[in-house]
């Protein structure tokens, strides 16, 4: 059983503040790392994938880090708006499965509220 | 471009009703397609995906079943439901990456 674990599991930011959260994941037979952000009563949106050690995204005031040999992302907020008001779930995509690498195992994700 | 659809939206049942949850995904052919469930205070957890028609595998054993009639058409079913099979249920396609629909959330009271 893989282990993916978020923290925190819930934050709340004051309105124009920025904020970071973690997401951990083993860090052998490693293919990728999703940042999905999840509103409710909607789907979740695809953020970011990350391939390699190292990898930085960005998305507006998202980005988000990768480091494979530790086993852990990072997902900035920066100047955090009541929209960002959302679950952050990050998914792990590894090899070794007898579905190669299309399998993604998830977190139980971040649940930010933004206060304005 | 591609959409994925999900029906129910909601769905409120009585224990030991069946279910029937259908996902269906236009502009893509041959999609990998998978179930999520959701449960209150959990994380989305894997049920069940598929690479083709007919080719179903299930993550965790439960009550639930999955079947794959056509291409672009993935069904979730329970003969008897559960107070615990109760909460959101996704479905997604994609490989490496998936996308996912808009969600049914089902109570089982």
């Amino acid at each position: 059983i893989l282990n993916v674990e978020q923290s925190p599991q819930s934050l709340h930011v004051q309105e124009g503040d920025s904020t970071n959260f973690t997401c951990s994941f083993p860090s052998s037979n490693f293919y990728a790392l999703h940042w999905y952000r999840w509103e409710t009563a909607k789907s979740p949106e695809a953020l970011f994938v990350m391939t390699l050690n190292g990898d930085e995204k960005k998305k507006g005031r998202i980005s988000a880090t990768l480091n494979t040999k530790e086993g852990y992302s990072y997902l900035y907020i920066k100047g955090s708006q009541p929209e960002d008001s959302a679950t952050y779930l990050c998914a792990f995509n590894g090899w070794g499965s007898n579905f190669g690498n299309e399998k993604l195992t998830f977190g139980t994700g971040t649940r930010l509220t933004i206060i304005p | 471009s591609q959409t994925i659809h999900q029906w129910p939206a909601t769905l409120v049942q009585p224990v030991g009703s069946p279910l029937s949850l259908e996902c269906t995904v236009e502009g893509t052919s041959n999609p990998n397609l998978y179930w999520y469930r959701q449960a209150a205070g959990r994380g989305l957890q894997l049920l069940f995906y598929s690479v083709g028609i007919g080719q179903i595998s299930s993550e965790v054993p439960q009550n639930l079943s999955a079947s794959r009639p056509q291409d672009r058409q993935f069904i979730l079913s329970s003969k008897k439901l559960l107070l615990s099979d109760s909460g959101f249920y996704l479905c997604a396609w994609g490989r490496y990456e998936q996308y996912f629909g808009p969600g049914t959330r089902l109570t089982v009271t």
